[in-house]
């Protein structure tokens, strides 16, 4: 199958700080990407979807001005979280699909963010 | 939107048993339905996944079942394996664009007993 690369795989940031995580497609073109977060021993919540080009789709309670979703070119996806707080420690995981309709969504092998 | 249910949230098999795990959803559009395998501190990997144009999909020791008139799915793997534990998801997505959101199930933990 193809390949998403996310990095950094993990991260420790200090509270106030920002923290960009890049989510590749690399042998694909990724017309959608998605952004899941994850706390421990639960499932995945759907954050937002970003289109390549346009603005990204937040799910409800999601702060867009807190969670900057850009998706500049059909291979890369970056999260910022801007002035991150220790709530926000979680695993972030994005996944790309490609244009064709009902096609498979690959994951990356997620992001584990520890704000303190 | 789109709901999926599943059950069990945990699920312990003797090895070489089978396991079943079954979910529900509500979005009757849905008609993208894949199942994946998450190890601790990784992504979820895709294992299978079944459209609504079939009933019953088989690959090796893993099966998918769908009914669309009562909208449940279920994963079935046989002859259990050490390492077939782990945590599965399952999903369901609606159809039209690649921007259809995949909306994940809240897992099951499946243990297998040596």
């Amino acid at each position: 199958g193809a390949v998403v690369s996310q990095h950094p795989s993990r991260v420790i940031c200090k509270s106030g700080t920002s923290v960009k995580i890049e989510c590749r497609s690399l042998d694909f073109q990724a017309t959608t990407m998605f952004w899941y977060r994850q706390f421990p021993k639960q499932s995945l919540m759907l954050m937002a979807t970003s289109n390549e080009g346009s603005k990204a789709t937040y799910e409800q309670g999601v702060e867009k001005d807190k969670f900057l979703i850009n998706h500049a070119s059909l291979t890369l996806s970056t999260l910022t979280v801007t002035s991150a707080h220790p709530e926000d420690s979680s695993f972030y995981i994005c996944s790309a699909r490609t244009y064709r309709v009902n096609t498979e969504a690959f994951f990356g092998q997620g992001t584990r963010l520890t704000v303190v | 939107g789109e709901n999926v249910e599943q059950h069990p949230s945990t699920l312990s098999v003797q090895e070489g048993d089978s396991a079943v795990i079954k979910c529900t959803y509500s979005d009757s559009a849905s008609n993208y339905f894949p199942w994946y395998k998450q190890e601790l501190g990784k992504g979820p990997q895709l294992i299978i996944d079944i459209r609504s144009n079939v009933g019953e999909k088989k690959d090796q020791r893993i099966a998918v079942t769908l009914n669309k008139t009562a909208k449940h799915f279920s994963l079935h793997i046989t002859e259990t394996q050490p390492e077939d534990s782990a945590v599965y998801f399952c999903a369901a997505s609606s159809r039209y664009s690649s921007a259809s959101k995949i909306i994940f199930g809240s897992g099951t933990r499946l243990s297998i007993r040596p």
